[in-house]
């Protein structure tokens, strides 16, 4: 089955800096690459997504790049600011209807004012 | 606003006890899921649904059911709980037809303590 590994698990970075988040999945049928922000004592919610036929999407200060042929997927957030601060999940799953998505392990990242 | 609502929110109890947590949702989507999270973990699947007549398992279903009791609600059960069942729970819904996107909708999570 599909397996998703992320990088880095803790990532500390200074106010308006940039962050980079990767991950790697294992099932190439996988076709629909989600990001998903969790506050504290909050629930998950998607930030930003993208599909295999895209190499790169861009939302304000967050993008998503794609690479299939490497199974490689990263998030990058740039001019970083304090309510950034939060756990960042990847995750893979195939078709885009959110059929059985499988995330990484997720990435706690700090944000210093 | 349409929801995704999980009860209890928060549960302890003893080993072997029963436990049920249940899901419902006002989104009108027809897939649903249960996912569970442990620190360090991420979020792993343990069922999922894509209709009332559809169920199957995820990553880690075994110690775990789930009834699928109409579209709008789903209900995940501990038979006999294990202290390593201790964790966040958190349902899920998505729908590509109406949301266009594969994009999943949680609710606010279930936190069981397994004493």
């Amino acid at each position: 089955g599909e397996n998703v590994e992320q990088h880095p698990s803790t990532l500390s970075v200074q106010e308006g800096d940039s962050a980079v988040i990767k991950c790697t999945y294992s099932d190439s049928a996988s076709n629909y690459f989600p990001w998903y922000k969790q506050e504290l004592g909050k629930r998950p919610q998607l930030i930003i997504d993208i599909r295999s036929n895209v190499g790169e999407k861009k939302d304000q200060r967050i993008a998503v790049t794609l690479n299939k042929t490497a199974k490689h997927f990263s998030l990058h957030i740039t001019e970083t600011q304090p309510e950034d601060s939060a756990v960042y999940f990847c995750a893979a799953s195939i078709g885009t209807g959110g059929f059985k998505t499988i995330f990484g392990a997720g990435t706690r990242l700090f944000v210093k004012a | 606003d349409a929801d995704v609502t999980q009860t209890p929110r928060n549960r302890i109890t003893k080993t072997g006890k029963r436990i049920m947590l249940e899901c419902s949702q006002t989104k009108g989507h027809d897939r649903m899921y249960w996912y569970r999270q442990d620190p360090g973990l991420g979020l792993q699947l343990i069922y999922y649904s894509f209709d009332v007549k559809d169920i199957n398992k995820g990553e880690i279903s075994d110690g775990y059911s789930v009834s699928r009791q109409a579209q709008a609600k789903f209900s995940l059960s501990l038979e006999s709980a294990i202290p390593n069942q201790t964790a966040l729970y958190f349902c899920a819904t998505s729908d590509p037809v109406l949301a266009g996107t594969g994009e999943l909708f949680f609710g606010e999570g279930s936190r069981l303590t397994v004493l």
